[in-house]
């Protein structure tokens, strides 16, 4: 199994739609869960970070945390063109004081006109 | 705003050369990581450190080392590069956690080429 997982994709959604992407990790004692976003040839940007259960909302971007399920989702309201990307899913690993990450291999998300 | 610095965006060298990868931050972080990025492969860390010439390997530190002189600058070594070393290299850098959790932030990232 891996660490974290997510469905690489493409996911298609019209311009306006909701666009809602899912990660899960296998690590229980995980504190810290980020997503970012990768445009094509680019480095992976800092969007949302979430540490309770519950959701936290940015704009047009939710994520939602669930740590009895071992699931994490960020939802993006109204999709833009602009938006199409790779979406990373983060998470830290228990037990190491200096947060290392694990990654998930992220998400493409397709938006159309 | 975080600036992670990469000394190149892009790299051409020859199987065999020593090749040095350069990354400055400055936002006087204690930690910093170097990935690589294959497609299919994601993110993998190589090595990483907490202060200075502190380190620690990461998932994949075989055939690379790392040096972290001062505070601001983490430099990612190929000992002897090989054509499997193509890849796409990452810095990123965070606060210690005695700041709380905190996410990493990237550089541009350097596409480097072994021929």
């Amino acid at each position: 199994q891996k660490e974290v997982e997510q469905n690489s994709g493409p996911l298609s959604v019209p311009e306006g739609a909701i666009a809602s992407l899912n990660c899960t990790y296998s690590d229980r004692g995980s504190q810290s869960f980020f997503w970012y976003r990768q445009y094509s040839g680019k480095s992976p940007e800092l969007i949302m970070s979430i540490y309770s259960n519950g959701d936290k909302e940015d704009g047009r971007f939710t994520a939602q945390l669930n740590k009895a399920s071992q699931y994490v989702s960020l939802l993006i309201r109204d999709s833009q063109p602009s938006d199409s990307a790779t979406y990373l899913c983060a998470v830290n690993r228990d037990g190491t004081g200096f947060q290392k990450l694990v990654f998930g291999t992220g998400t493409r998300l397709l938006v159309s006109p | 705003d975080v600036k992670v610095t990469q000394s190149s965006r892009y790299l051409v060298k020859r199987t065999g050369e020593k090749v040095f990868l350069e990354c400055v931050q400055d936002m006087d972080h204690e930690n910093m990581f170097w990935y690589r990025q294959d497609p299919g492969l994601g993110l993998r860390l190589i090595y990483f450190s907490y202060d200075v010439k502190m380190k620690e390997k990461g998932d994949i530190p075989e055939g690379y080392s790392v040096s972290r002189e001062k505070k601001e600058r983490f430099s990612l070594i190929l000992e002897s590069a090989s054509t499997n070393q193509t890849s796409m290299y990452l810095c990123a850098s965070s606060p210690s956690p005695d700041r709380g959790y905190q996410p990493q932030h990237f550089g541009d990232g350097t596409r480097l080429s072994i021929l």
